[in-house]
């Protein structure tokens, strides 16, 4: 089983459609979660971190599920500039200092 | 806040020759410091991190090597390189308890 997995997609939508995205990870001892945005050809910059309690930034919430190990994101009101790879990022004790990276989720949304 | 550099941003290199990318990071003392990997169309492949300089962890056996010679600098080299060496090379800081990877603009390397 790989450490995060994710729906590789692609999710096209149309504006304004709401999209979420599912991502599960193997190590229960896990801690720190991430969501990370990359446009084609760029480095992936950080969207948001995931808390316990789940947290919302304007139109994206994230979600923290510990009990079945999984995170998502939600893209309310969809934008043409939300279009890009969306990755789950998880940290732990058992990865030491490192992310470890899912491939990632494709979202194009079109006019 | 930290500014991670990156050079060059593209590269073409024959097979054999070596490798040298170099990453500097501003902003930030002792960081963690990583090599990520990333073939077309693939996701992120850890190479290297570093917790401090002289130390360094390989998470993939192969023909590249890393080192960190200062606190803020980070150095991916190889001897020779394979065609499958090509990829999008990032250079990232970051990455302690809750605390998220910053990148750089990362390296396109095509290997001829």
């Amino acid at each position: 089983r790989k450490e995060v997995e994710q729906d590789p997609g692609p999710f096209n939508v149309p504006e304004g459609a709401t999209v979420a995205f599912n991502c599960t990870y193997s190590n229960s001892a896990s801690q720190s979660f991430f969501w990370y945005r990359q446009d084609c050809r760029k480095e992936p910059k950080l969207l948001m971190s995931v808390y316990s309690s789940g947290n919302e930034d304007g139109r994206f919430t994230a979600q923290l599920n510990r009990a079945s190990q999984y995170i998502s994101l939600l893209i309310r009101d969809s934008k043409l500039s939300d279009s890009a790879t969306y990755l789950c990022v998880v940290n732990g004790e058992e990865y030491g200092n490192k992310l470890v990276f899912g491939a990632g989720t494709i979202l194009r949304v079109k006019s | 806040s930290q500014t991670i550099h990156q050079w060059p941003a593209t590269l073409v290199q024959p097979v054999g020759s070596p490798l040298s990318l170099e990453c500097t990071v501003e902003g930030t003392s002792n960081p963690n410091l990583y090599w990520y990997r990333q073939a077309a169309g693939r996701g992120l492949q850890l190479l290297f991190y570093s917790v401090g300089i002289g130390q360094i962890s390989s998470e993939v056996p192969q023909n590249l090597s890393a080192s960190r010679p200062q606190d803020r600098q980070f150095i991916l080299s190889s001897k020779k390189l394979l065609l499958s060496d090509s990829g999008f090379y990032l250079c990232a800081a970051g990455g302690g308890y809750n605390s998220p990877l910053h990148f750089g603009n990362g390296t396109r390397l095509t290997v001829t």
